[in-house]
């Protein structure tokens, strides 16, 4: 399987900081079906990135994804309060769907 | 609006079966893969399966492929997900989550199922 892995593991930033949170594949997935999620404490995830550069229906242009292969990245380019979380990748480029470890933004 | 409501809370004991519903409104129900993502408690997500609910086709991931069993009502747009030989490992919050069948975006979470495995 697809094994991802996220760094760093935690971000300490200030609000109105840019964040870059990077997501390393264990082997080439397809731009197709890399995704990142946000996750605050006690709810379910949020889609903020799909198809490695595609906004989710809703998010702020603040969010934003590049990459390709084996080496994906997300931007948050002026840290907001509500940005303050844990950030996932993902891929179903090749079964079974995995994720990464997470990265945690919290607060400098 | 687009949901999944998912099944209560459930307290297990090891080597029990439990098992989940997930009902989806405000969508076309077979135009969308429903997925099962679980997390154990200060963990990661950790993918379980998904089910085409159009033709009913299922795809379970390695760690779980023989405990594992989903399947689905179209009669009432509901998805099942059945974990059989709990174990104290399996203790975590169960989430369906809806996926187009383009992109595999995970765009819509149901709200979650914690299932506490304890003797």
């Amino acid at each position: 399987e697809i094994v991802l892995t996220q760094s760093p593991g935690t971000l300490s930033l200030s609000p109105g900081e840019r964040a870059t949170l990077f997501c390393r594949a264990s082997q080439s997935v397809s731009n197709t079906y890399l995704a990142w999620f946000q996750q605050k404490a006690g709810q379910a995830p949020r889609l903020l990135v799909y198809g490695a550069s595609r906004r989710a229906t809703g998010i702020p242009d603040r969010f934003s994804g590049s990459g390709s292969g084996t080496d994906f990245t997300l931007t948050i380019s002026r840290l907001q309060p509500e940005d303050f979380a844990v950030y996932y990748c993902q891929q179903f480029s090749t079964s079974p769907l995995t994720f990464g470890g997470g990265t945690k933004v919290d607060i400098k | 609006q687009v949901q999944l409501v998912q099944s209560g809370a459930e307290v297990k004991k090891p080597g029990a079966s439990v098992r989940f519903s997930c009902k989806a409104s405000g969508y076309t129900f077979t135009a969308y893969y429903i997925h099962w993502v679980r997390q154990a408690p200060g963990q990661g997500l950790k993918w379980m399966g998904l089910i085409n609910p159009s033709s009913g086709t299922t795809s379970y991931a390695p760690f779980l492929l023989d405990r594992i069993t989903m399947a689905r009502d179209t009669s009432t747009t509901t998805v099942f997900m059945e974990l059989s030989g709990l174990r104290s490992e399996d203790t975590a919050v169960y989430f369906c989550v809806r996926s187009d069948m383009d992109y595999y975006g995970l765009d819509v979470w149901g709200q979650g199922t914690t299932v506490t495995v304890s003797s």
